[in-house]
This record gives C-alpha cells, structure tokens and sequence, in this order.
C-alpha cells in the first residue's frame, strides 16, 4: 500500500529563516508527486507536480525537488503570508487513487 | 475560468441520517475526486468519477456512494451517518487528459454528525 510521511509535523521560523519539508514515499512505480497548500478552513491549492527523480520546480520562494524515495520543498527566505500546512500526495501508475501525506504545518513568525 | 465550487458551506446532521454533497468542477474538467480530511490529518481518498462513472475508489464502504453528471458535477451520498463520518469532505476536478493529472480543490463541506 502507498505511504507518504512528511516531516517535521509542525515548523516554526523566523521570517528570512530558509528551510526544508520533507515528504518520504513508497509507491510501486511512480506516476506522479504532488505539492499542495492549506490554509485553515479551506481546499488545498496546488503548487508543484513532481513525475521523475532529479526534476526540480519552483515557484516565487518555493522550490521543490524530487528522489527515488523522498521530495523536498525548500522555502527561502519566508513570509508570514507562506504560512500554512503543506501536503504531499503520490499517485502510483495505474491507479487514480491519489494518497496524501499528514502535512507539515509551518508558521513564518514576523 | 470558473472554479470548483461546493454546497453546502457547513452542515450538521444526526446520527443515522442520509447527506448530499454537490460539486461543481472547474470549467474544462472531466474528473471529479472525492476525500475526507479529519481535523490534523490528510485527505482521505474515497473514490472518483470519471465520465459519469466510478473509477477507483478508496478504502471507504458501500454506504459512501457518489454520482457525476453529463456537465461533470457530482454528488456524494453517505447513508446511515456516524459520528466517525464528522470531517471535512473536498471535492477536486482535474482533467484527466495525459499523465497524472494536477487537481483543484473546492473549498470543502464542513459536516458534523451529532
């Protein structure tokens, strides 16, 4: 069965404070790995697909980069507004079915 | 571009009872997903639809039934309501056209079983 584990659960930084999430996986054969954003109370927004080791994308202070058996989201240099859980999700080829991690809560103090 | 949208907002119902989630997916969608997400977790998937039909479905039973219509909205049924069943239910359209497809979520239906 797939399984996605992100860490760590919660993260506190200072503003300007770069740092890394991780997301570690196991899936049989790859289709796809997904980064999203969650404020409270709402849908997750989509930030970054992922489809093969060594392919990295970014977005304003955003960069995600991805393995064979883990992704990374680095946030430089962050603002109070990048505040909010970030959930991974893998999709394994073949299946629709899509599977999301715990998420990672990051607060970026002033 | 018109984006995914979800009725109701919040909703409270009893123990035992019957609900209808609806959703409208984002305008050039032809796939709908359905997951739970419990307060401090992920989302859950619980199946999705594509082409009116039911094409993968999570680890949810029968009781969680769903429907997507020719425009490509959708509905989730749950029958015989459990306080488990509190959660936030999200709906994502997508269009499956291609490789693995990026989804857009609606902001979700808050619903409480009392």
């Amino acid at each position: 069965e797939d399984q996605v584990t992100q860490s760590p659960e919660a993260l506190r930084l200072q503003e300007g404070e770069s740092s890394s999430l991780n997301c570690s996986y196991t899936v049989s054969g790859l289709r796809g790995l997904f980064w999203y954003r969650q404020d409270p109370g709402k849908g997750p927004e989509f930030l970054f697909t992922l489809y093969s080791a060594g392919e990295e994308k970014e977005k304003e202070r955003l960069k995600a980069t991805l393995t064979k058996k883990e992704s990374f989201l680095h946030i430089t240099a962050p603002k109070p507004e990048d505040s909010a859980t970030y959930l991974c999700a893998v999709q394994e080829g073949g299946y629709q079915k899509v599977t999301f991690g715990i998420g990672t809560k990051l607060q970026v103090i002033p | 571009e018109t984006g995914v949208t979800q009725s109701p907002t919040h909703l409270i119902k009893t123990r035992g009872q019957q609900v209808t989630l609806r959703c409208s997916s984002q305008s050039g969608h032809n796939t709908v997903s359905w997951y739970q997400q419990a307060l401090g977790q992920g989302p859950q998937f619980i199946f999705q639809y594509y082409r009116e039909e039911e094409n993968g479905r999570g680890n949810f039973p029968p009781r969680f039934s769903g429907l997507q219509f020719p425009n490509y909205s959708s509905e989730l049924n749950v029958n015989a309501l459990e306080l488990d069943d509190s959660a936030l239910y999200l709906c994502a359209s997508s269009d499956r056209t291609g490789g693995p497809h990026e989804q857009y979520f609606g902001p979700g239906t808050r619903l409480t079983v009392t």
